[in-house]
């Protein structure tokens, strides 16, 4: 079966321009998590979608944004490059239901380098 | 609201030593503890987690119990091996106004020597 699918695996953009990242989530899978990992620092919680609709997002300026798909792959898109969204985008992917299936599995990430 | 705190990494090891890698968090209810490990590179892969309080959560010779009376969940084994060496995070995932969100601890970075 396979795991959660990540593109692209690494980019590199110049500042002010757009990015979109895409996650396909694992097969039965319906909740779609974004985190970012910046250099040093730990996981960022970014947006989280469950069954096409976005149910949370952490403290991120809106111009990280994000969808989800009638199937269940989602993009993260990013507006306005900073330097500082550089960093490892992680998406992930959990059955639905309620805390028996609170298991999220992670891609390998995008790596996205901001010049 | 849920947090999870991890010892300060990095923690260096001599191959075949034993290691512990401290978490504690603070929840309401009652929420799974997870392990998970990146190595160099790569994206997180779930190492083992625990459901329940005294369960241990047990993969490649690491084990882990959720302590609820210490609100702990330190992970351990007994003879690391350099293929050891990643950054490993710890995790809760309980529910906060039914929003299923997983929460994860800065991570400690294991160095293990030859």
């Amino acid at each position: 079966e396979a795991g959660v699918t990540q593109s692209p695996t690494h980019l590199i953009k110049t500042r002010g321009q757009q990015v979109t990242l895409r996650c396909s989530p694992i097969s039965g899978h319906t909740s779609v998590y974004w985190y970012q990992q910046a250099l040093g620092l730990g996981l960022q919680f970014l947006l989280w979608y469950d069954e096409g609709e976005e149910r949370n997002r952490g403290n991120f300026p809106p111009r990280f944004s994000g969808r989800q798909f009638p199937n269940y792959s989602s993009e993260l898109n990013v507006n306005a490059l900073e330097l500082e969204d550089s960093a490892l985008y992680l998406c992930a992917s959990r059955l639905p239901g309620g805390p028996g299936t609170d298991t999220i599995y992670f891609g390998e990430g995008s790596w996205l380098t901001v010049v | 609201g849920d947090s999870v705190t991890q010892m300060e990494g990095p923690v260096t090891l001599s191959e075949e030593a034993f290691l512990t890698i401290n978490c504690t968090y603070t929840a309401t209810g009652y929420p799974s503890l997870f392990w998970y490990v990146q190595y160099p590179g790569e994206g997180l892969q779930l190492l083992l987690k625990a459901t329940k309080a005294d369960d241990k959560g047990s993969n490649k010779g690491f084990e882990a119990t959720y302590r609820k009376e210490t609100t702990s969940f330190h992970l351990e084994k007994g003879s690391v091996q350099v293929s050891d060496s990643a950054v490993y995070f710890c995790a809760l995932s309980g529910t906060t106004g039914g929003s299923y969100i997983p929460t994860f601890g800065r991570g400690t970075s294991l160095i293990v020597h030859p």
